[in-house]
């Protein structure tokens, strides 16, 4: 079993449409979790991290985080199509260097 | 110059050559690594760095030698690579490692794109 799941995609979604992305994991120990966007030919960078159940909201995302079900997400509120791209979800424990990076989940935002 | 810089950004190589990546980070931060990103799969942490002291290698083969000498600068020296070592190599740096709660910012260079013949 993948420490990270994620669902390759294309996800494909219209303008202006809410955009969600899924990413299950195996680790009950991670603590940590995060959102890193990797356009085409670029390096990831890190949109946005929860740690406590519920949901976190930051502009027009929002990361939801259910840990007894091992399971955190991304919602992209009023998709632009320079919101496409491959979307990493990525885990720690707080005692760990190691961040543990999902495959990815490619974002399609059709004009 | 700005961020975490990695030369050469492609490099092709002979499975007898020896070469090395290097990456400059200007943001004065405290730890460095190293992450091999290949088509379809996961990154893969290969090394880690906290002033200039290695804390990580997570497995990797011996034909990759990695060499920190000052907490700015990082290498990752090559030889004898099979093909399936062609990827994208990544170098990431953090303000402190993150080896504690609430970390896990990484700031990635644009990578080195490397293809073994």
């Amino acid at each position: 079993q993948k420490e990270v799941e994620q669902n390759s995609g294309p996800l494909s979604v219209p303008e202006g449409a809410i955009a969600s992305l899924n990413c299950t994991y195996s680790d009950r120990g991670s603590q940590s979790f995060f959102w890193y966007r990797q356009y085409s030919g670029k390096s990831p960078e890190l949109i946005m991290f929860i740690y406590s159940n519920g949901d976190k909201e930051d502009g027009r995302f929002t990361a939801q985080l259910n840990k007894a079900s091992q399971y955190v997400s991304l919602l992209i509120r009023d998709s632009q199509p320079s919101d496409s791209a491959t979307y990493l979800c990525a885990l720690k424990r707080d005692s760990s260097y190691k961040l543990i990076f999902g495959s990815g989940t490619r974002l399609l935002v059709r004009p | 110059e700005t961020g975490v810089t990695q030369t050469p950004r492609h490099l092709v190589m002979g499975m007898t050559n020896k070469k090395s990546l290097k990456c400059e980070q200007h943001l004065g931060h405290n730890a460095m690594y190293w992450y091999k990103q290949s088509a379809k799969k996961p990154l893969e942490l290969m090394f880690v760095y906290s002033l200039e002291e290695r804390v990580e290698n997570n497995s990797v083969p011996s034909r990759f030698s990695p060499e920190c000498p000052n907490s700015s600068h990082l290498f990752l020296h090559l030889h004898t690579l099979q093909p399936e070592d062609s990827a994208l190599y990544l170098c990431a740096s953090s303000p402190h490692p993150l080896a504690g709660a609430n970390t896990g910012e990484l700031f990635f260079g644009e990578g080195s794109r490397l293809t073994v013949l």
